[in-house]
């Protein structure tokens, strides 16, 4: 089946650890997103990425990191910079001029 | 930057009912979206507009693209138990915001059998 994957379920990290979400897909779509959802909040968007090779930074990118090696693949790392990092990520790909976008079912990240 | 005002933040009713939420922009947009999401998964694509004035319908669901081009509205109708969750609008303009979508901050929508 068609889809974004996104690995693992639900993830925990260590105070000082960096630790990397998955996501994959196999839409063939050219555009790949990164989305932070707290409690009660909107998505607020982390970094984007139009084109292998290439990504942007969004609205709230500090403290994280990107990849886009592979068009089927944009891994989001949580570094330790990033000092409140517990929350709902949601990755997104998109294709063409009208930009819908569909999501992965999401990793919910928590702090030891 | 563009912002999406999403009302009502959150709705109780009771199983039967209908459900009215919109979303106002400061800007225009060409393409508007309405997405569901469920606890702990992620948003699902419902309706998408593409044309001032257009009216979509999806089983249930009836959505509306603003004649100003910066409002839209959802509908639901005979609302059922499992209509429960989170309800984002979603604007775009691809002259304005490249592949970026505006996302509303969600109606969080509960429904009593």
């Amino acid at each position: 089946d068609g889809g974004i994957t996104q690995s693992p379920k639900y993830l925990f990290r260590k105070e000082g650890q960096n630790v990397t979400l998955s996501c994959e897909q196999n839409l063939n779509h050219d555009a790949m997103y990164w989305y932070r959802q707290d409690p009660g909040q909107g998505l607020r968007l982390i970094y984007y990425s139009q084109i292998v090779n290439d990504f942007q930074k969004g609205d709230i990118a500090e403290g994280y990191s990107v990849s886009r090696e592979k068009k089927e693949s944009f891994p989001l790392t949580v570094t330790s910079a990033q000092k409140n990092p517990t929350a709902f990520y949601l990755c997104a790909s998109s294709r063409g001029m009208i930009n819908i976008q569909y999501f992965g079912a999401g990793t919910r990240l928590s702090v030891l | 930057g563009q912002q999406l005002n999403q009302s009502p933040q959150s709705m109780f009713i009771q199983e039967g009912e209908d459900v009215s939420m919109n979303c106002t922009s400061s800007s225009i947009f060409n393409t508007w979206l309405w997405y569901k999401q469920d606890p702990g998964e992620g948003p699902v694509l419902l309706i998408a507009l593409y044309k001032a004035g257009e009216l979509t319908s999806n089983g249930r669901l009836t959505a509306q693209f603003g004649i100003t081009r910066k409002d839209s509205f959802l509908n639901i109708s005979a609302s059922i138990p499992s209509d429960v969750g989170i309800y984002f609008c979603a604007g775009h303009s691809k002259e304005t915001s490249g592949s970026r979508l505006t996302f509303g901050e969600g109606t969080q929508l509960t429904v009593n059998p």
